[in-house]
């Protein structure tokens, strides 16, 4: 079964639009949510982080908005750019654990 | 970027022959794993290591088998290859326990069994 749920599983928006991409997880005892951002041809690599002592976090123009009670996370992609055009994944991990991912979603961005 | 190798890059073969991907690191990081990536789900953790010859499977292991005898060096093995092993397959390193979640990929294998 599949511990962290992933949506949409692809969406389009228009350069300069806002891409949302929504988690949930059921674990509890997870204390770490990473985001990972893959283009075509490459592995994946880490774009932001969060620990659920913050309900938010930002890095330039991607944004994780935490919410604990709800188990849900959230990343936010402001200004859209064709080249963040890729794949994303979210994940989370419990201490002494290993990484749990979500099943991705695929963005385009169009100009 | 990370330094990670893996080879090959792309392989054809055919169900029932063993395979056997090489993921090779000049990071010297202590932790190694083997993901396969699937459409609609994401990662997927086979098997992973942390240290030469330690070595614990991850939630789709059947089917695989790892070896590590040196540091650098992560090979994973399908003994009897089948369609279902159809994937991509990735190595990624870490320096720590991954407690930061901070793994780092290679390029990927692209394994076809026909």
């Amino acid at each position: 079964q599949q511990q962290v749920k992933q949506s949409p599983q692809s969406l389009i928006v228009q350069k300069g639009g806002i891409s949302i991409i929504n988690c949930a997880y059921e674990n509890t005892a997870f204390d770490y949510f990473p985001w990972y951002q893959q283009f075509p041809g490459k592995g994946p690599a880490l774009l932001i982080a969060i620990r659920p002592d913050v309900s938010e976090k930002k890095e330039g123009r991607f944004t994780i908005s935490f919410n604990k009670s709800a188990k849900q996370f959230s990343l936010h992609i402001m200004d859209s750019q064709p080249g963040d055009s890729a794949t994303y994944f979210c994940a989370a991990q419990a201490a002494g654990n290993k990484l749990t991912f979500g099943g991705g979603t695929r963005v385009l961005v169009k100009p | 970027d990370a330094g990670i190798t893996q080879s090959p890059r792309h392989k054809v073969t055919e169900t029932g022959t063993p395979v056997t991907l090489r993921c090779h690191q000049t990071e010297n990081h202590r932790y190694m794993y083997w993901y396969r990536q699937d459409p609609g789900h994401g990662l997927r953790l086979i098997h992973y290591s942390y240290g030469v010859k330690d070595t614990d499977k991850g939630e789709v292991s059947d089917g695989y088998s790892v070896s590590r005898s040196k540091t650098e060096d992560f090979l994973l093995t399908l003994e009897s290859a089948t369609s279902s092993q159809t994937s991509v397959y990735f190595c990624a390193i870490s320096e720590t326990p991954a407690n930061t979640g901070e793994l780092f990929f290679g390029e990927g294998s692209r394994l076809t069994v026909l």
